[in-house]
């Protein structure tokens, strides 16, 4: 079955733009959590959604934000972009919710904030 | 707080050479999950391994293995007769029960070298 599919692979936006990234889980899966990896903070989770809603929340401020359709598809919004803000953005599903199990991820967005 | 460390940043060895990847992590938590997962070059990360904090067998799966010790926090995870392909980075991870949320470590680079 397909894996995890995000999209764009790549974007490039400016200081104080906002920007949509999108991830289809796998096919049954219903939860679907968002990651942020740079190289200096390393990989940090940034929410979970499940069920149309958000489960589990990391320590970012409130410029990122995300929802979950009825299809199980994610979005990640992040408003006002910082040049910090550039990153690899990765998604991941699980078909049951919760941080404790085994999550299979997307290839991620990279993002450059200029 | 939870903690996972890696101390190793990068390492190189031959191939076919044994390599031992180090992850000690903290936490307060009696009920946890441990994880181990590979990111390759194309950048999504690959489940490896889930361990819980009651389960304390070691695993082998082919040429991998694991040894989760919880008297020294210790879950390290050894790859026999390395390949070219192991090349990646390797994440621990831990989530706790309590808050189900997940903390990676910085990561370990692996370079096998042909």
């Amino acid at each position: 079955k397909a894996g995890v599919t995000q999209t764009p692979r790549y974007l490039i936006k400016t200081r104080g733009q906002q920007v949509t990234l999108s991830c289809s889980p796998i096919s049954g899966h219903r939860s679907v959590s968002w990651y942020q990896q740079t190289p200096g903070q390393g990989l940090q989770f940034l929410f979970e959604y499940f069920s149309e809603t958000q489960r589990n929340k990391g320590n970012f401020p409130g410029r990122f934000s995300g929802r979950q359709f009825s299809n199980s598809r994610s979005e990640m919004n992040v408003s006002t972009l910082e040049l910090g803000d550039s990153a690899l953005y990765l998604c991941a599903s699980s078909s049951v919710q919760g941080m404790n199990t085994e999550a299979f991820f997307g290839q991620g967005t990279r993002l450059t904030v200029v | 707080a939870q903690k996972v460390t890696q101390a190793q940043t990068e390492i190189s060895v031959v191939e076919k050479e044994d390599v031992t990847l180090d992850c000690v992590y903290e936490t307060r938590d009696t009920t946890y999950y441990l994880f181990w997962y590979k990111q390759p070059p194309s950048g999504e990360l690959v489940f490896l391994i889930r361990r819980n904090s009651f389960d304390e067998q070691n695993e082998i799966s082919g040429r991998y293995s694991w040894n989760f010790q919880k008297s020294t926090s210790s879950f390290n995870f050894t790859i026999t007769a390395s390949q070219v392909v192991d090349s990646a980075v390797y994440f621990c991870a831990l989530s706790e029960d309590r808050d189900d949320k997940i903390i990676f470590g910085k990561g370990t680079r692996l370079h096998i070298l042909p």
